[in-house]
């Protein structure tokens, strides 16, 4: 099984400021097969990332994922708080059919 | 609308037995493989089992397999989860959740959820 490893825990910020949120994996993600979603406090998660990088519909170019090493080490990059940006955010590998998800990271206001 | 709506949820002894359901609008359901996840107070999101669209492939995780059973009815709109012997660590929010690609295992819509407690 993929453990996914999200840091930090907590990420305090302003609105306006970057956020930057890890996430690694125990072993190589094959094929960039990794996702970032989003779950404001009592909604259901939203898709942000797929493939690594690749937005889902309708999420604005400020959100941005990406990969470096050896597929284990992905980032999710807020350029410019928005109030809606503050939430759980988690990644999650697809690489086969025993999908893992990361322990989440949350983005709280300063 | 294009949303999906879980329901079932309930508080249950251990041992005992539960069907959630999830009630999906808005997309032709039967198209789009669909999957089961959950999330236990203070953890991350567990992926718990998969079903094709036209329910032929299922897959479960090891925590699961042999107590939970996934299925589907495509003119209901419906994809369900049967639970038994349920157990403690079994507490979670449960959410249905549609694959977005074929062959990936993404999701691109999620309900809100539907609580399940196991306490005697």
């Amino acid at each position: 099984e993929v453990v996914l490893t999200q840091s930090p825990g907590t990420l305090s910020l302003s609105p306006g400021e970057r956020a930057t949120l890890a996430c690694r994996a125990s072993q190589s993600v094959a094929s960039s097969k990794l996702a970032w979603y989003r779950q404001r406090a009592g909604q259901a998660p939203s898709l942000l990332i797929s493939g690594a990088s690749s937005r889902a519909t309708g999420i604005p170019d400020r959100i941005s994922g990406s990969e470096s090493g050896s597929g284990t080490d992905f980032t999710l990059t807020i350029s410019r708080l928005e109030p809606e940006d503050f939430a759980v955010y988690y990644c999650q590998q697809y690489d086969g059919r025993h999908p893992t998800f990361g322990q989440g990271t949350k983005v709280e206001i300063k | 609308e294009v949303q999906l709506l879980e329901s079932g949820g309930d508080l249950v002894q251990p041992g005992g037995s539960l069907r959630l359901s999830c009630a999906a609008s808005g997309f032709t359901f039967s198209s789009y493989a669909m999957s089961w996840v959950r999330r236990a107070p203070g953890k991350g999101l567990e992926w718990l089992s998969a079903i094709s669209d036209r329910g032929d492939y299922i897959y479960y995780a090891d925590s699961v397999k042999g107590r939970f059973t996934i299925s589907r009815d495509n003119s209901r709109n419906t994809l369900y989860l049967q639970m038994s012997s349920l157990r403690a660590e079994d507490t979670a929010l449960y959410y249905c959740a549609k694959h977005l690609v074929r062959g990936e295992w993404y999701f691109d819509l999620w309900g809100r959820g539907t609580l399940v407690i196991v306490s005697s």
